[in-house]
């Protein structure tokens, strides 16, 4: 099974900070890594596919970049709105597997 | 607009068996390759399986396999997920969601609680 491995599990920014997390596949996965936004209680949210495509009607301020093993999701100008925890998931092979998550928070 | 609702979740004792659904609109379900992800509580997302739009290929996880069977219903716009030999380590929410690459739609989730 691929290995996601994100980074870092928590994190906690500032209204209107800049803020990175990090994916890493334990192989090659090309640019089949998509990430996910999940409020509590809430269902998954597809933020961003195929590494740096942003899925229609999420705004410009998420935003994707990587290939190969290593990956980076980025949120510009944070909103209170994007408190969250993140997932990453990769499609190149199964089983499709998810990262850990990354927990974002609002200081 | 695309809509996923999952049902038939519950509390069921260990060994035992439930039935998921997922009733789908919105889309042309029998061209779409559909998926279960669950999350324990507490825990992170766990791709479960996939089938594809005319249930030619179905791909389950280790955890899944010989256990789980899913299946589809194309008139009907249902996915189902049949259950058996439940543990407690199967105690999770279950989402349906649309696709099996990304999923770009979720239901929101059907619980299910294996505990004597």
């Amino acid at each position: 099974d691929i290995q996601m491995t994100q980074s870092p599990s928590s994190l906690s920014a500032s209204v209107g900070d800049s803020v990175t997390i990090t994916c890493q596949a334990s192989q090659d996965i090309s640019n089949y890594l998509n990430w996910y936004q999940q409020k509590p209680g809430k269902a998954p949210k597809l933020l961003i596919y195929d590494a740096s495509n942003l899925e229609t009607g999420v705004p410009s301020r998420f935003s994707g970049s990587g290939s190969g093993t290593e990956f980076t999701f980025a949120i510009s100008s944070l909103q209170p709105e994007d408190i969250a925890t993140y997932y990453c998931q990769q499609y190149d092979n199964l089983p499709r597997t998810f990262g850990q998550g990354t927990r974002l928070e609002i200081e | 607009e695309v809509h996923l609702v999952e049902s038939g979740g519950g509390l069921v004792k260990p060994g035992g068996s439930l039935r998921l659904s997922c009733a789908a609109s919105g889309f042309t379900f029998g061209s779409q390759t559909v998926t279960w992800v669950r999350q324990a509580p507490g825990t992170g997302l766990e791709w479960v399986s996939s089938i594809t739009a005319s249930s030619s290929y179905i791909y389950y996880s280790d955890s899944a396999k010989g256990r789980f069977t899913t299946s589809r219903d194309n008139a009907r716009n249902l996915l189902f997920l049949q259950m058996n030999s439940l543990r407690a380590e199967d105690t999770a929410v279950y989402f349906c969601a649309r696709g099996g690459g990304y999923f770009d739609f979720w239901g929101q989730g059907t619980p299910v609680t294996v505990s004597s």
